[in-house]
């Protein structure tokens, strides 16, 4: 079945400093990739989406990598501010009667000062 | 809008007592859906609604229970709780098209003892 996954449950960046979270996910028929963010007690918030007819894709301090190849997307962001601070998850639509999210563990970024 | 509410916010049930967990969206969503968040752990799909009246399983139904009157609320029914059911609850809604972002409410942390 479909899956995604997360290579490291945390992740530490001095503050101003670029971070890189990966995903890997096991279908290569996925077409479509979401990245969530997770505040402390909030829940889930839209950051960035991408298609499989897409490599790369830019938001507001955010891009999205996307390695058909290998199966790996990964959310680089810039100039990480204290903000940034949360869970950050990779997630896959699974259309079944309905749009389904499938959820990675999640990796938590910690923004030192 | 208001978005995605859920009430209630926090509640600490005893083992085999019942409860209801409320969500109710004011963006005129058709989905809606109820997942669950264990403690490190990425979100797991309970039951899906695409519409007043229709209703649907997810990854981990059992102990759970739905009903969709209006196309506004989507309430959850906890019959006999179970400390496996110690858990955040999120709600989320969104239309019904491919690729459309799911909207979350901030949740209802949920303890059985």
């Amino acid at each position: 079945g479909e899956s995604v996954g997360l290579h490291l449950p945390t992740l530490s960046v001095q503050e101003g400093d670029n971070s890189i979270i990966n995903c890997a996910y096991s279908n290569s028929a996925s077409d479509y990739f979401i990245w969530y963010k997770q505040e402390s007690g909030k829940g889930p918030q839209f950051i960035i989406d991408i298609r499989s007819n897409m490599d790369k894709r830019q938001g507001q301090r955010v891009t999205v990598l996307l390695n058909k190849t290998v199966k790996h997307l990964s959310l680089q962001i810039a100039a990480t501010q204290p903000g940034d601070s949360a869970v950050y998850f990779c997630a896959e639509p699974i259309i079944q009667g309905a749009q389904k999210l499938v959820f990675g563990q999640g990796t938590r970024l910690t923004i030192n000062p | 809008n208001a978005g995605v509410t859920q009430t209630p916010k926090f509640r600490i049930l005893k083992i085999g007592q019942s409860m209801t967990l409320q969500c109710a969206q004011d963006m005129n969503h058709n989905y809606m859906y109820w997942y669950r968040q264990d403690p490190g752990m990425g979100l797991k799909l309970i039951y899906y609604s695409v519409g007043a009246g229709i209703t649907d399983k997810g990854e981990v139904p059992n102990g759970y229970n739905v009903s969709r009157s209006t196309t506004e609320d989507f309430p959850l029914r906890l019959e006999l709780a179970a400390p496996s059911q110690t858990s955040v609850y999120f709600c989320a809604s969104s239309y019904p098209f491919q690729g459309d972002t799911q909207y979350f409410g901030p949740g209802t942390r949920l303890t059985v003892l």
